[in-house]
């Protein structure tokens, strides 16, 4: 599997503060994306990079933002964190045809 | 829309066969994946089919039929190690790139 890791891999916070996750990746690859996995639901995309700050939107992107400055690194900030944002957070990239996983991140919005 | 359904539990017998169900209707088609998640793990890359037909890679084969928007994955020789989730997901244009839209995943629990 690619080498991606994430930070934190556990955070609790509370209703209102921001928080910031990062993706690490070692493969140079171009794509990366950041995920949301909640029960009863698929694997969501909040938002995609194709490349050093070239970013777009995935389907549950409201409340969150993206930054890539290097190609190896992706962070996802959470605005203003509310409860229904609590889940677990995976980053992928791609290589080829194929999105290699991150770890995750559990997070808790109190 | 876009719409992928799998079974959400099943349960099997070590050493038997499995086969697990998935189908779409999606807004174009590019690929069609499965993958293993453990729990409390990221999920990992078992197959990919993009012409209709089966796949087999050792233990496991995958399925596709694009005129009826379905595809199986079949687990032979179960072991108590293949007790996981199975997540099916559709390669989709969107834009001027591609997106996986993924369905909810398959619990698959194993009984010696």
């Amino acid at each position: 599997d690619a080498g991606i890791t994430q930070s934190p891999r556990h955070k609790v916070t509370e209703t209102g503060t921001p928080v910031t996750l990062r993706c690490h990746q070692t493969e140079n690859h171009r794509y990366m994306y950041w995920y949301r996995q909640d029960p009863g639901h698929g694997l969501r995309l909040i938002h995609y990079s194709y490349g050093v700050k070239d970013t777009d939107k995935g389907e549950v992107s409201d409340g969150y933002s993206v930054s890539r400055s290097k190609t190896e690194d992706f962070l996802l900030t959470l605005e203003s964190a509310t409860s229904s944002q609590t889940s677990v957070y995976f980053c992928a990239t791609r290589g080829g045809e194929t999105q290699y996983f991150g770890p995750g991140t559990r997070l808790l919005v109190l | 829309g876009q719409n992928i359904d799998q079974p959400t539990e099943m349960t099997a017998t070590e050493g038997a066969i499995v086969q697990i169900n998935c189908t779409y209707q999606t807004s174009g088609f590019n690929g069609l994946f499965w993958y293993q998640q453990h729990a409390g793990e990221a999920p990992t890359f078992l197959s990919y089919n993009v012409l209709d037909g089966l796949e087999e890679k050792g233990r496991f084969s995958s399925f596709l039929s694009r005129s009826k928007g379905y595809s199986y994955l079949l687990l032979k020789e179960l072991q108590m190690k293949d007790s996981a989730s199975y997540l099916c997901a559709v390669r989709v244009p969107m834009d001027s790139n591609y997106q996986l839209i993924w369905g909810a995943g398959t619990k698959l629990i194993i009984k010696p």
